[in-house]
């Protein structure tokens, strides 16, 4: 499976400032996916990345709040913007490989706390 | 949209026994259904996963199971070790995106 590299692998950051990680795969993949795993909780889904257009959104998560680029097909950012303790959590970057029965994998995420 | 509720929330075992957890979807277009093993502070790995075309999938001490007529799927592992405590999560999928289950935390006691 593809190599996913994410970081920072974790931050500290004071409220109201901004946030971005990046994901690096090793080979193309199709797909990339951010996700937001919060303390104790499961994967949710944020968005889709598409490469060289704007990012998939699902419900409850916004542009303004959450921007993705996607320039090309192993390289992706997320950015959390205008953090609040809230925004605590572990963010995960997923590939999933060229291939209808190509499975998911996670990158090591980003482990980001907001005082 | 697709939901996947996930039991139990914790499960705890003796060393060598089995452990079951269940989960069950409302989509019935979904079509592909993984299991993801969390170990405390690391990534979430696939175990094993199935498609709705199969009924039954086998690797070594993992298994899953697929009943599609009632929307539910399982995780089985048999003769277990301290090494498989951990958060498991099921997730289920028609297309890309996939939806997971809050989530079950193993304790396997030796």
């Amino acid at each position: 499976s593809a190599v996913i590299s994410q970081k920072p692998s974790r931050d500290i950051c004071q409220r109201g400032t901004s946030l971005t990680i990046q994901c690096q795969v090793d080979s193309q993949v199709t797909m990339m996916f951010w996700y937001r795993q919060q303390p104790g909780q499961s994967l949710t889904l944020i968005a889709t990345a598409n490469q060289g257009s704007e990012a998939t959104y699902e419900s409850g998560f916004v542009i303004d709040k959450f921007p993705i680029s996607r320039p090309n097909l192993t390289f992706s950012t997320l950015t959390v913007s205008n953090m609040s303790p809230e925004d605590s959590s572990i963010y995960l970057c997923s590939v999933k490989g060229q291939g209808v029965n190509s499975p998911l994998h996670f990158g090591n995420g980003t482990r980001l706390t907001v005082t | 949209g697709e939901n996947v509720e996930q039991h139990p929330s914790t499960l705890s075992v003796q060393e060598g026994d089995s452990a079951v957890i269940k989960c069950t979807y409302s989509d019935s277009a979904s079509n592909y259904f993984p299991w993801y093993k969390q170990e405390l502070g690391k990534r979430p790995q696939l175990i094993i996963d199935i498609r709705s075309n199969v009924g039954e999938k086998k690797d070594q001490r993992i298994a899953v199971t697929l009943n599609k007529t009632a929307k539910h799927f399982s995780l089985h592992i048999t003769e277990t070790q301290p090494e498989d405590s951990a958060v498991y999560f099921c997730a289920a999928s028609q297309g890309n995106k996939l939806v997971f289950g809050a989530g079950t935390i193993l304790r396997v006691k030796s």
